[in-house]
């Protein structure tokens, strides 16, 4: 593994399943995001993780949840897809001191039903 | 809250030089960071500026004014593969960690 790792690359959903997104690094970095992505909005985060263990609630939360049960894994999980959740997610890692500097995954293109 | 703005469209041509502007209203900054973006890829960091000034790393340079709430982003020497969308996005402070929030993105085409 070299970086950051999503999968599934893509998938489509039907309205009402449950979905978990996976985001594993290498790098060994504290601090972990969730973005969506969505035309004209650029990135919103949604939730974050400063270190295995923690997490913290983003800008736009609601309908996600996340886990970080170590360093190098950060699962997003929707409990119940709607078709508003259709968007481009990616993961991102940071060093916790140089939040500026973020390193992004190639994302997860999810299209709800 | 907090609020940035950049120019949604930037066009110009090969070999050009192009800046790419952005304002911010927020609390709680620590600075502004540059990101490149191609159609389909994922977005890749250029540049941070925490201090009052200019930043070069080679064709691309980055501004910032914290007095004006202000920044921009400079690109030299055009080249097609700059064709892409470039987010400035601010530092702020969270709890008791920085985290970024994002604009909306300008989509720069470069023209042969």
């Amino acid at each position: 593994i070299a970086g950051i790792t999503q999968a599934p690359t893509s998938q489509i959903l039907a309205a009402g399943r449950r979905m978990t997104l996976r985001c594993t690094q290498d790098m060994r970095h504290n601090a972990m995001y969730w973005y969506r992505q969505d035309l004209g909005l650029g990135l919103r985060l949604i939730h974050y993780s400063n270190t295995a263990g923690t997490t913290g609630k983003g800008e736009v939360p609601d309908g996600y949840s996340v886990s970080r049960a170590n360093t190098d894994d950060f699962p997003l999980t929707l409990a119940s897809a709607v078709p508003s959740q259709t968007s481009v997610y990616f993961c991102a890692s940071s060093d916790p001191g140089q939040a500026d500097t973020q390193y992004f995954g190639p994302g997860t293109r999810l299209t709800v039903l | 809250g907090q609020s940035l703005e950049q120019p949604s469209e930037v066009t110009a041509v090969e070999g050009a030089i192009v800046q790419i502007n952005c304002t911010y209203q927020t609390s709680g900054f620590y600075g502004l960071s540059w990101y490149q973006q191609h159609d389909g890829g994922a977005p890749t960091f250029l540049s941070y500026n925490a201090l009052d000034g200019l930043e070069e790393t080679g064709r691309f340079s980055s501004f910032l004014s914290r007095s004006d709430s202000y920044g921009y982003l400079l690109l030299q020497e055009l080249q097609m593969k700059d064709s892409a969308s470039y987010f400035c996005a601010v530092s702020l402070l969270r709890g008791s960690a920085r985290q970024l929030t994002f604009g909306s993105g300008t989509q720069l085409t470069v023209l042969p």
